[in-house]
């Protein structure tokens, strides 16, 4: 199974963009790009999720590499409400019709502080 | 729509008791997943559903866990007997039809002492 690697950790001022890396360099081709985060004590939600080009919604933007070795979550402006850890997820499809499967592949995802 | 369900919130129960963990999906969501979430290990898929159906169980630890849904808007998790190492959150998510979006639930904190 292909895996991800984010920091463990990151910081940011309150209102300033955030850049949060994840590296895949094992991605296949049919592997999507999901992004999660879970705010304390909640359960995660979900936030954007792309395959190649890039994508933007009302949460962030994902920036995904020309290789699709690595993709970049962008926060335009953290607020305090956006301290949580974020996760960055391939969903496995073992072929080019995944049929019913709908395995996500976890990592530890990187812990995002904001300062007011 | 209230989003999934999960009871109990939180759980402590003694080792070698039978813990029984209840979800109910998102009306109209068609998958049915249960993961559960420990600091050493992070969050891991133990089961998935699809339309009642279990399609892997690859991730349930051993056999003192067992999954069960009997209709599409009710599934349960059950650990006989628990042990202290068991402790962790347990999240239950859906998701819709042709969709990969997960939505969970709050979890269900269990302590087994």
């Amino acid at each position: 199974d292909a895996k991800t690697t984010q920091p463990n950790s990151m910081e940011s001022n309150e209102e300033e963009p955030v850049h949060l890396p994840c590296n895949h360099s094992t991605i296949s081709g049919t592997d999507y790009i999901h992004w999660y985060r879970q705010l304390p004590s909640q359960g995660p939600e979900y936030v954007i999720h792309g395959l190649t080009s890039n994508v933007n919604n009302r949460m962030a933007s994902l920036a995904i590499a020309e290789d699709r070795k690595s993709s970049t979550l962008i926060l335009h402006r953290a607020t305090l409400r956006d301290a949580a850890v974020y996760y960055c997820i391939l969903r496995h499809t073992p072929g080019y019709n995944a049929g019913n499967n709908r395995k996500l592949i976890w990592g530890l995802g990187t812990s995002l502080a904001v300062n007011p | 729509d209230a989003g999934v369900i999960q009871s109990p919130r939180h759980e402590v129960t003694e080792m070698g008791q039978e813990v029984t963990l209840r979800c109910k999906p998102i009306s109209g969501h068609d998958y049915l997943f249960w993961y559960r979430q420990t600091m050493m290990r992070g969050l891991e898929l133990l089961i998935y559903f699809n339309n009642n159906v279990p399609i892997d169980d690859s991730g349930m630890p051993e056999d003192r866990f067992s999954a069960k849904m009997p209709n599409a808007s009710f599934s349960t998790l059950k650990i006989q007997p628990s042990e202290p190492r068991d402790s962790a959150v347990y999240f239950c998510a859906s998701s819709l039809p042709g969709t990969d979006t997960q939505y969970f639930g709050p979890g269900t904190r269990l302590t087994v002492l």
